[in-house]
């Protein structure tokens, strides 16, 4: 069964970078693309970008562009996400969900937590 | 403020029929199939409804959506209490170029 295993909770301080982790199995890794969408405390879910798994094409949102990097590595069906110049407000559950065309099974989210 | 508009909250009692609305514009729901998710409290959301009205496996026939223009509409019949959950629509948006979700309604059971 398709599975998407997340790295663990983080703690940064404001300014701060964070690189999630996201792990693949039980489905060809590159022939899906990775979406990335979080959550804010009692808060909606706000996409952040996607990444074409096989050739590393990126799409960010508008309101990440220049401040997120997505990356995949396919020797280990794994995807990156990393998030520069933390603020308070990126204080979030971070998804990562399978991706093509149609977003489908997610990870179990990795809670970012910004605080000085 | 999120780009497709869902009511804050819906509510029913055991065996009704709820419908959740997820209202949108030309270059979102009005261009591309809309996508339901169901979020159990502090879990991951899980795929409940794609492109409009197809039910992945799993997911049991008292569960529908539906499209018309730029909305569309989620119903839960026989409803009960595991229903109990927030709801989000999501569609692709041709002009952001990117998914766009609903606000979230929340579903309670009375």
């Amino acid at each position: 069964q398709v599975q998407l295993v997340q790295s663990g909770a983080e703690v940064k301080k404001p300014g701060a970078s964070v690189k999630v982790s996201c792990q693949a199995s039980g489905y060809t890794f590159s022939d899906y693309g990775i979406s990335w969408v979080r959550q804010a405390p009692g808060q909606g879910l706000e996409w952040m970008g996607w990444i074409a798994t096989y050739n590393d094409k990126t799409i960010y949102a508008q309101n990440f562009q220049g401040r997120v990097a997505m990356t995949a590595d396919t020797s280990t069906n794994t995807a990156y996400m990393e998030l520069r110049s933390l603020r308070s407000d990126d204080t979030a559950v971070y998804y990562c969900a399978r991706d093509q065309a149609m977003i489908d099974d997610w990870g179990q989210g990795t809670l970012v937590t910004v605080s000085s | 403020q999120s780009v497709l508009t869902q009511p804050p909250s819906a509510s029913g009692t055991p065996g009704q029929r709820v419908t959740i609305s997820c209202s949108g514009s030309g270059s979102n729901i009005g261009s591309n199939t809309v996508n339901w998710f169901q979020q159990l409290p502090g879990t991951a959301p899980k795929l409940l409804i794609n492109s409009n009205n197809e039910r992945p496996s799993g997911v049991p026939d008292r569960v529908s959506g539906s499209k018309s223009g730029t909305s569309a509409s989620l119903a839960i019949s026989g409803l009960q209490s595991e229903d109990e959950a927030d709801y989000y629509c999501a569609a692709w948006d041709d002009s952001l170029n990117g998914w766009v979700f609903g606000g979230g309604t929340k579903l309670t059971v009375l």
